[in-house]
């Protein structure tokens, strides 16, 4: 069965500070893995997009890095900001044809003065 | 937020009545789904959709219908709701020409069976 495990499942971190996330798959075939932005009320909204051949991909503060061999995934949050605050979902889309996404159940992220 | 709109954004219904929720996009995607949200849970894909009158079923289907007769819109159907369908329904929609195509999703659904 296809699986994306996030760890922590929950982050409280000081204004300012670094934070990563990390996410591990079991999902064949692979295609690629999404990492997403969600605010409390709101859908997810998506970061980055890395495909089997990327290692590292950056969008501003966020950098999500990739290593296929050992099926993980991180996000790295550079220089926090309160509007950080959100849950953070790791999806990898599986390459079997049709468009599958499987979702992580999300880290949430609490970023505090 | 790529067009979707989603509604109602809130329900209260009673067990054993049908509900319906309906998503609307106006970007012309292809591919719109319907997922739900629980606690303790990853969204989850309850059904599918690659083209007008084209459905197909995702892991937790059982209790729900979808229609899609226009391209924009693609409605849920609750056949007859149960408390265990308590949830936050998201809708979203792709274009998948490529493995790398974006999926938007809309605001959400928050519906609650009592």
């Amino acid at each position: 069965k296809n699986q994306v495990e996030q760890s922590p499942q929950s982050l409280i971190i000081l204004e300012g500070k670094n934070c990563t996330l990390q996410c591990n798959y079991t999902v064949s075939p692979f295609s690629n893995l999404r990492w997403y932005k969600q605010d409390t009320g709101r859908g997810p909204v998506s970061l980055t997009i890395m495909t089997f051949s990327e290692n590292t991909k950056s969008n501003g503060r966020y950098t999500a890095t990739l290593d296929a061999d050992t099926k993980q995934s991180s996000l790295h949050i550079t220089a926090s900001q309160l509007s950080d605050s959100a849950s953070y979902i790791c999806v990898v889309l599986t390459g079997a044809g049709s468009y599958q996404l499987t979702f992580g159940k999300g880290t949430k992220l609490s970023v505090i003065p | 937020d790529a067009g979707i709109t989603q509604s109602p954004r809130h329900k209260v219904t009673e067990t054993g009545t049908p509900v319906t929720l309906r998503c609307h996009q106006t970007e012309n995607h292809r591919y719109m789904y319907w997922y739900r949200q629980d606690p303790g849970h990853g969204l989850r894909l309850i059904h599918y959709s690659y083209g007008v009158k084209d459905t197909d079923k995702g892991e937790v289907s059982d209790g729900y219908s979808v229609s899609r007769s226009k391209t924009e819109d693609f409605l849920l159907t609750l056949e007859s709701a149960t408390s265990s369908q308590t949830s936050v329904y998201f809708c979203a929609i792709s274009d998948p020409s490529t493995v790398n195509t974006e999926a938007f999703f809309g605001q959400g659904t928050r519906l609650t069976v009592v």
